[in-house]
């Protein structure tokens, strides 16, 4: 089966930086993506990554080491709205998506 | 505003009984998927269908059928409830392409009592 592990809880001061980390054991790669889900809501697309490196995309940037499995999306100036659950997901071998059980991050004042 | 619509949007339902979730898209995407979401558990793939008239079975396909008569719409049966389906259903869909994304829509809350 597929291994898809991230914190459960984070918090941090608005205007702070929060780096949510993704580790990750599948069979077969073909993708990382990061969701942002907040309470009582769909999920939404944040990033993808599928080389390794670093995608920025304003406030948001994601990172992928495919050698080591891991992944890390960063959110910089942190603002009260960006509190939510954020999604590490895996595209494996048969090109079907594999969720992590989600990050909750709370934004306080 | 395109996108994908799912009804009901809640739902309380005995055990035994059947039910059937919609799920209708507008942005033509080949690829539709069921997931529920279960706390501490995350999404967890239910059934897919890769394009209209083909299906397939996901991580927790057992309790569950689907079909894909059409490219819009993608119907998740539970053909007699039990409280453990109890959850949060959500369809997603996605262009052809590694890269594409799935959008999802804003899922339906089933109580199995």
């Amino acid at each position: 089966g597929q291994n898809i592990d991230q914190p459960t809880e984070m918090t941090a001061t608005e205007g702070a930086i929060v780096q949510i980390n993704c580790t990750y054991q599948t069979s077969g790669f073909n993708g990382l993506f990061w969701y942002q889900q907040h309470a009582g809501e769909a999920p939404t697309f944040l990033s993808y990554n599928v080389l390794d490196g670093l995608e920025e995309k304003g406030r948001f940037s994601s990172f992928l080491s495919r050698s080591k499995g891991y992944s890390y999306l960063l959110l910089k100036e942190l603002q009260m709205k960006d509190s939510a659950s954020y999604l590490c997901a895996v595209r494996d071998g048969d090109y079907k998506l594999s969720f992590g059980a989600g990050t909750t991050v709370t934004v306080r004042a | 505003t395109a996108g994908i619509t799912q009804a009901p949007t809640s739902q309380i339902l005995a055990a035994g009984r059947s039910m059937t979730l919609r799920c209708t898209q507008d942005m033509r995407h080949n690829a539709m998927y069921w997931y529920r979401q279960d706390l501490g558990l995350g999404l967890r793939l239910i059934h897919y269908s890769n394009t209209a008239g083909t299906t397939g079975k996901g991580e927790v396909p057992d309790g569950y059928s689907v079909s894909r008569a059409n490219t819009d719409d993608f119907p998740l049966t539970l053909a007699s409830a039990v409280p453990s389906q109890t959850s949060v259903y959500f369809c997603a869909s996605s262009e052809a392409g590694e890269h594409q994304p799935q959008h999802f829509g804003d899922g339906t809350r089933l109580s199995i009592l």
